[in-house]
């Protein structure tokens, strides 16, 4: 069985700080795959990234940088210098036949 | 602009209604969606069609009906719902086959409301 857990329910910071979203999986496949999305107030679920069970190499895309590793199956997304827009909901997944969802983080970044 | 697009963005029905909710997709894909979610509960999958065939069926009740006359288009016809349904409805495509970690996207979503 899968399984994705994000423990952290509601995270409020202020502006300019960093962030961390937490993201543990459980999956007794060797091949899976990782995903982030994120759900602004308009509902849309935007795809931020995929990662193979195989890369394990960290990714930056400009403020967004995501530490995926296998030794403790956690695959955390990091916000540097959070701005408001970056205030939603996200979500991390694991998709191996199916895309199975954590529950979501909600993130507000306080002007 | 997004490649899945969702209609109507909010919908307003009675329990004796019937309506449908409509999803295109423009990005090639053979493979769409129907998830719900509802406040405080985890995202649902309901249904799941590669090339136009219902391939997944999670249990949803009969009052939910979808079809998928291509592989452009999602519905969900709607008739008799409960209040305990009203949801924001998600639409999403893929290419088919998830266990190659092809990524699913996601339309805006119908709110739907039950009165």
């Amino acid at each position: 069985a899968q399984k994705v857990t994000q423990a952290q329910t509601e995270i409020s910071v202020v502006e300019k700080e960093d962030v961390t979203l937490d993201c543990v999986y459980e999956t007794r496949d060797t091949t899976y795959y990782l995903f982030w999305y994120k759900q602004p107030p308009s509902g849309e679920l935007v795809f931020l990234i995929r990662r193979n069970s195989f890369d394990e190499q960290n990714e930056i895309s400009g403020r967004y940088s995501w530490n995926f590793q296998k030794s403790t199956s956690s695959f955390n997304f990091t916000i540097t210098a959070s701005q408001v827009v970056d205030s939603a909901v996200y979500f991390c997944a694991l998709n191996n036949e199916k895309l199975t969802f954590g529950t979501g983080t909600r993130l507000t970044i306080i002007p | 602009e997004t490649g899945v697009t969702q209609t109507p963005r909010h919908l307003v029905m009675g329990m004796t209604n019937k309506k449908s909710l409509k999803c295109e997709q423009h990005l090639g894909h053979n493979a769409m969606y129907w998830y719900k979610q509802s406040a405080k509960k985890p995202l649902e999958l309901m249904f799941v069609y590669n090339f136009k065939e219902q391939t997944e069926n999670n249990s949803v009740p009969s009052r939910f009906s979808p079809e998928c006359p291509n592989s452009s288009h999602l519905f969900l016809h709607l008739h008799t719902l409960q209040p305990e349904d009203s949801a924001l409805y998600l639409c999403a495509s893929s290419l088919p086959g998830l266990n190659s970690g092809n990524t699913i996207y996601f339309g805006e979503g119908s709110w739907l409301t039950v009165v």
